[in-house]
């Protein structure tokens, strides 16, 4: 089934260490998105990439970091994880360059919880 | 600053109509997104507009009004399924993409 994949699904994690949650999309979509979704607010995005080879910082970017080595994967690291970090985070694509101009589709979400 | 209201929780009858309002106050409108969002699911495509008027798609229909910075979602023969979350989403001047917090809707028998 075509589609975006995330990877882990769930994950505890210990203040300090680095984490790497990986995406995968198989739709040949150009622009992809990792947003985090915090209780009472709404979707908030990390990074962008507009096609592969380029990348962008989103709204909240700090202590995150992004490639996008090829079309079909989009990895997010933390390189040194905080509690404040603690969300879910959603992986999306799109077939548009830009954001807000295209239908998004999206992964069904890694949950991370930093201790 | 850049804002989107919706409401945070409502309750539905099955069976019934149920509209779902959304204002918004941002630099610049180049369109507005509905996105359905099931506990613990990804957000799933609903419907766009970007003119003024009523987009029907089935059960679901939403409404713009760029005067007013004014949409709903309107849901209709509710069903135990429409159980979820529903965000609504503009993109501004910059085609940046301006999240509402979303309204959890509860349906009862």
């Amino acid at each position: 089934i075509a589609g975006i994949t995330q990877a882990p699904t769930s994950q505890i994690l210990a203040a300090g260490r680095r984490m790497t949650l990986r995406c995968t999309q198989d739709m040949r979509h150009n622009a992809m998105y990792w947003y985090r979704q915090d209780l009472g607010l709404g979707l908030r995005l990390i990074h962008y990439s507009n096609t592969a080879g380029t990348t962008g910082k989103g709204e909240v970017p700090d202590g995150y970091s992004v490639s996008r080595a090829n079309t079909d994967d989009f990895p997010l690291t933390l390189a040194s994880a905080v509690p404040s970090q603690t969300s879910v985070y959603f992986c999306a694509s799109s077939d548009s360059y830009r954001e807000g101009t295209g239908e998004l589709f999206f992964g069904e979400g890694s949950r991370l919880t930093v201790l | 600053g850049q804002n989107i209201d919706q409401p945070t929780e409502m309750t539905a009858t099955e069976g019934a109509i149920v509209q779902i309002n959304c204002t918004y106050q941002t630099s610049g409108f180049n369109g507005l997104f509905w996105y359905q969002q099931h506990a613990g699911e990804a957000p799933t495509f609903l419907s766009y507009n970007v003119l003024d008027g009523l987009e029907e798609k089935g059960r679901f229909s939403s409404f713009l009004s760029r005067s007013k910075g004014y949409s709903y979602l309107l849901l209709k023969e509710l069903q135990m399924k429409d159980s979820a979350s529903y965000l609504c989403a503009v993109t501004d001047s910059n085609y940046q993409l301006i999240w509402g917090a979303g309204t959890k809707l509860i349906i009862k028998p």
